[in-house]
């Protein structure tokens, strides 16, 4: 069975960083690309990265770009979101999420979600 | 970026009842689009891809068509267990956009 489980958020300054993680299991993790989407409370999906199977590429939503980095260590089955300088708009509930197709983003398996807060 | 609109942004329906939502591109997006549900508290789940695509266990109540920019998911004779909010995403160009959302709600 496919697991993707998330970790790692919680309530953080304006300013300040996080370090996400999502650990996959039921599935060989190292031959899927995998995404982070975000959804702040009441609203609609965004996504924020996505990184490829080895992660020799990564590509970012233009709002996180210099502040976001995603990595993976896929001798741990392990997805990151590496957030800083986060701002009270980043407040949202992160999935991890694999792309069923290669690259291209069609997410067939989500996690639970792991709500981060960005307040004083 | 891609814009993708979604209509209606919420709706009203029985059971029993066909239900249409559109979703519309701001350029040719071909068949580069995706539907997903999801429910309160919970993770979206991937009901259509590419456009048609129906994925293994959904219900074949559910149905995509459309190319080019509009596109529209269609349930037909609405069940208890599809009141939720659809969302559409295209996935021809970085940054991968949803739409707004469609939430279903019970008349």
């Amino acid at each position: 069975e496919v697991q993707l489980v998330e970790s790692g958020g919680g309530l953080v300054q304006p300013g300040g960083s996080l370090r996400l993680s999502c650990a996959a299991s039921g599935f060989t993790f190292s031959t899927y690309w995998m995404s982070w989407v975000r959804q702040a409370p009441g609203k609609g999906l965004e996504w924020v990265a996505n990184v490829k199977e080895d992660g020799s590429q990564n590509y970012y939503v233009d709002s996180v770009k210099g502040r976001f980095t995603i990595s993976r260590d896929n001798a741990k089955n392990s997805l990151y979101l590496q957030m800083n300088s986060l701002r009270d708009e980043d407040t949202a509930v992160y999935y991890c999420a694999r792309d069923k197709i290669e690259g291209t983003t069609t997410l067939d398996f989500w996690g639970q979600g792991t709500l981060v807060t960005v307040s004083s | 970026d891609i814009q993708m609109t979604q209509s209606p942004s919420s709706l009203s329906a029985s059971v029993g009842d066909r239900v249409t939502v559109t979703c519309r591109a701001s350029q040719s997006i071909i068949n580069s689009l995706n539907w997903y549900q999801q429910k309160p508290g919970k993770a979206p789940n991937l009901l259509i891809s590419t456009a048609s695509n129906l994925q293994s266990g959904v219900p074949s109540r559910f149905s995509g068509s459309g190319s080019g920019t509009d596109f529209t998911l269609t349930i037909t004779s609405l069940q208890p267990e599809d009141f939720a909010t659809y969302y559409c995403q295209q996935t021809y160009h970085i940054p991968i956009t949803f739409g707004g959302g469609t939430k279903v709600e019970i008349k």
